[in-house]
């Protein structure tokens, strides 16, 4: 079955450091993934994609994501955490089951500290 | 702004009441979604339209009815629901349905109560 996992619920990280959410996912054929942020009282917005090529990937707000195929993991990181990016991250994985469908992990919570 | 607008942003009712959801997308989109979130769960689809039609309805209650006027507009339908339905639904659109690397646009979402 097709599926994401955010082993994270919440993250704290200071603001000035750098950040990692953690992403795997487990499907059948060619992963196509994708980076989502969500602020409060507002849908998710894009961030960033991963459909073929290189494997580092870069995306809004400074955002780059890794794809490692070995350890079937998509993280997103980001070098220097700000306030601003307190908000849901969610994972998602674009896999076909009689379909195309967008699958979504549960979400991390970041929270940068000032 | 993303172009989809979702009306109400928040909403209460009662089991028996009868309400809808109002979703708008101005991205000359083909396709447009439902998708229910509760707290520390993965986002939920319920259904998918492309072009109109209902292509996906996943095992969702009847007590949800979805409504595809055009492309532009999605409605949910909602008809004596459950305090277990309480949760943010969210509309979304994109492109189309088909493609690979198809990114999603959201409304802000309907923050729903069932008292």
């Amino acid at each position: 079955a097709q599926s994401v996992a955010q082993p994270e619920d919440q993250v704290n990280v200071a603001e000035g450091n750098p950040l990692t959410v953690k992403c795997t996912y487990s499907v059948s054929g060619n992963p196509y993934l994708f980076w989502y942020v969500q602020y409060p009282n507002r849908g998710l917005q894009f961030l960033l994609k991963y459909i073929t090529g290189d494997n580092l990937v870069k995306g809004s707000y400074g955002f780059e994501a890794e794809f490692n195929k070995s350890q079937t993991s998509f993280h997103l990181k980001k070098p220097s955490a700000l306030v601003g990016g307190s908000a849901l991250y969610s994972c998602a994985v674009r896999a076909y089951t009689g379909g195309f469908k967008t699958i979504f992990g549960a979400g991390t919570r970041l929270f940068v500290k000032a | 702004e993303t172009g989809v607008t979702q009306t109400p942003r928040h909403l209460v009712m009662g089991m028996t009441n009868k309400k809808s959801l109002k979703c708008e997308q101005h991205l000359g989109h083909n396709a447009m979604y439902w998708y229910k979130q509760s707290a520390k769960k993965p986002l939920e689809l319920m259904f998918v339209y492309s072009l109109e039609e209902r292509v996906e309805n996943n095992s969702v209650p009847s007590r949800f009815s979805p409504e595809c006027p055009n492309s532009s507009h999605l409605f949910l339908h909602l008809h004596t629901l459950q305090p277990e339905d309480s949760a943010l639904y969210l509309c979304a659109s994109s492109q189309g349905q088909f493609s690979t690397n198809e990114k999603l646009f959201f409304g802000s979402g309907t923050q729903l109560s069932v008292l």
